[in-house]
């Protein structure tokens, strides 16, 4: 197993363009999560699932930021009419169960021009 | 809501210790982790230790944990110019679901 997996690592997009990304957690890791990131800060959470069940949301995924996980596998984030500040690294983790670490993935970083 | 606090920036001479602290609000944290992110690279985990514990050595780090004053220390014993990075401090609450990060110490190591 070589560990999350995020695509694309780089996403350059026009502002009210849609963008998904896609994480792939380590195989047999149940807890998936997503977490944004900008310039000199830390990693905030954005939302995450138990198998397939999104079990939390936080405030910052307004109405246009959508995620699935369809098959308790593999998880897509969608943004709708993307803004300017959406502008961050999109950083994907999973863990084995809720009591165990966080493996992160290298992220996606998107650019809204 | 929780929060976790951290200085912003550590320099250290190569050899030394470097010490880097870190405040959180939750008082029903459960775990209480430190990442390590080089640029351009994810972040790394580098040990964590359980609410229950003080202390916990891991080789050249060492994790201090005051859950009275809720102030977690990482130490880094004989610095080395491959430590130089961002630290992250994260704490997990008993929900077992979002970490809550800290801003990120800049540790920078000279020769």
């Amino acid at each position: 197993d070589t560990g999350v997996s995020q695509d694309p690592r780089h996403k350059i997009t026009k502002r009210g363009q849609n963008v998904t990304f896609r994480c792939d957690p380590i195989s047999e890791h149940n807890r998936l999560y997503w977490y944004r990131q900008t310039l000199g800060q830390g990693p905030e959470f954005l939302t995450y699932f138990q198998n397939e069940a999104q079990l939390e949301k936080s405030r910052l995924l307004s109405d246009r930021f959508s995620a699935e996980r369809p098959k308790g596998s593999f998880s897509t984030l969608e943004i709708q009419r993307t803004e300017q500040g959406d502008s961050a690294m999109y950083l994907c983790a999973s863990s084995l169960d809720p009591y165990n670490e966080q493996f992160f993935g290298p992220g996606t970083r998107l650019t809204v021009l | 809501g929780e929060d976790v606090e951290q200085s912003l920036f550590l320099s250290v001479r190569e050899g030394d210790s470097s010490v880097i602290n870190c405040t959180y609000t939750d008082s029903s944290s459960t775990y209480l982790y430190w990442y390590k992110q080089e640029p351009g690279a994810g972040l790394q985990l580098l040990t964590y230790i359980f609410s229950n514990m003080d202390m916990k050595q891991d080789q050249r780090l060492t994790v201090l944990l005051n859950k009275k004053d809720k102030h977690l220390s990482l130490r880094i014993a004989d610095t080395q110019t491959g430590d130089s990075a961002i630290y992250f401090c994260a704490e997990q609450g008993t929900n077992a679901g979002k970490s809550t990060f800290g801003d990120g110490t800049t540790l920078t190591v000279k020769p």
